[in-house]
C-alpha cells in the first residue's frame, strides 16, 4: 500500500527530554512537511524539505529539529527547548510540480508532556 | 488581518440540506486553494483543490473561487451525518522563500449534520 506512515501514534514525554517522531512515505514525493495542530487551531508549519539533505524552517521552528537523509524519511525531533510541545503532530508530503502540489497527510502523532 | 479566515462554527444543517462553508484569504496573489476534511482525532484528508475562478464540482462537493473578492467556498449537497467534521481551508503561499508548496491553513469550520 502506498502512503504516509507516522509513529508512534501516541507519545508521552517527561519535561527535559528530547523525543523523535517518525515519518515515512512510499509515494516517491519530493517534498515533506511537519505541522503542529493545537486544539481548535489550524495547522502551523514547523519545517519542510524539498530535497534530500536540505530543509527549511517554517513558522514555528524554534525547539524543533529535522533531518532528511533519505527521500522517504523526514523525522522530527522535539527538543527540551520547545516550551509547550503537547500537540498533534502531522507529517505531509507532496510532489513539487505546479498543478499537482497537493499535500497528503499521515495519520499523526499525539504528543503529551507529563 | 489573518492570512486565511474561516468561521469556526459550529455550522448545523439538517440531513439532506446544502452546507455552505466559506473562507477568505489576504494574499491577493495566492494561486492554489484546498479544502480538507478532518474528523475528530484524525488527520486531514483532501476533499478538493481549485486553481481557477469559478466552480469545480466533484460528486456532492462544489468548490467556488472568486479571486477578485478573495474568497473560496465549499458547498456540500445532500449533506449526510457522515459529513460531520471540521473543514479546513488552505491557501498556497506565494513566493515563500522562493520555494513552492507551502500552505497556510485556516482554523477550520466545524460542521454538524443532524439526522
Amino acid at each position: 500500500d502506498g502512503g504516509i506512515t507516522q509513529s508512534p501514534k501516541y507519545l508521552f514525554r517527561k519535561e527535559g527530554q528530547n523525543v523523535t517522531l517518525s515519518c515515512e512515505q512510499n509515494l516517491n514525493h519530493d517534498a515533506m512537511y511537519w505541522y503542529r495542530q493545537d486544539p481548535g487551531q489550524g495547522l502551523r508549519l514547523i519545517y519542510y524539505s524539498q530535497i534530500v539533505n536540505d530543509f527549511q524552517k517554517g513558522d514555528i521552528a524554534e525547539g524543533y529539529s529535522v533531518s532528511r537523509e533519505k527521500k522517504e524519511s523526514f523525522p522530527l525531533t522535539v527538543t527540551s527547548a520547545q516550551k509547550n510541545p503537547t500537540a498533534f503532530y502531522l507529517c505531509a508530503s507532496s510532489i513539487l510540480l505546479v498543478g499537482t502540489d497537493t499535500q497528503y497527510f499521515g495519520p499523526g502523532t499525539r504528543l503529551t508532556v507529563l | 488581518q489573518k492570512e486565511v479566515e474561516q468561521n469556526s462554527g459550529p455550522l448545523s444543517v439538517p440531513e439532506g440540506a446544502i452546507a455552505s462553508l466559506n473562507c477568505t484569504y489576504s494574499d491577493r496573489g495566492s494561486q492554489s486553494f484546498f479544502w480538507y476534511r478532518q474528523y475528530s482525532g484524525k488527520s486531514p484528508e483532501l476533499i478538493m483543490f481549485i486553481y481557477s475562478n469559478g466552480d469545480k464540482e466533484d460528486g456532492r462537493f462544489t468548490a467556488q473561487l472568486n479571486k477578485a473578492s478573495q474568497y473560496v467556498s465549499l458547498l456540500i449537497r445532500d449533506s449526510q451525518p457522515s459529513d460531520s467534521a471540521t473543514y479546513l481551508c488552505a491557501v498556497k503561499r506565494r513566493n515563500y522563500g522562493g520555494s513552492q508548496g507551502n500552505l497556510i491553513f485556516g482554523k477550520g469550520t466545524k460542521l454538524s449534520v443532524k439526522p
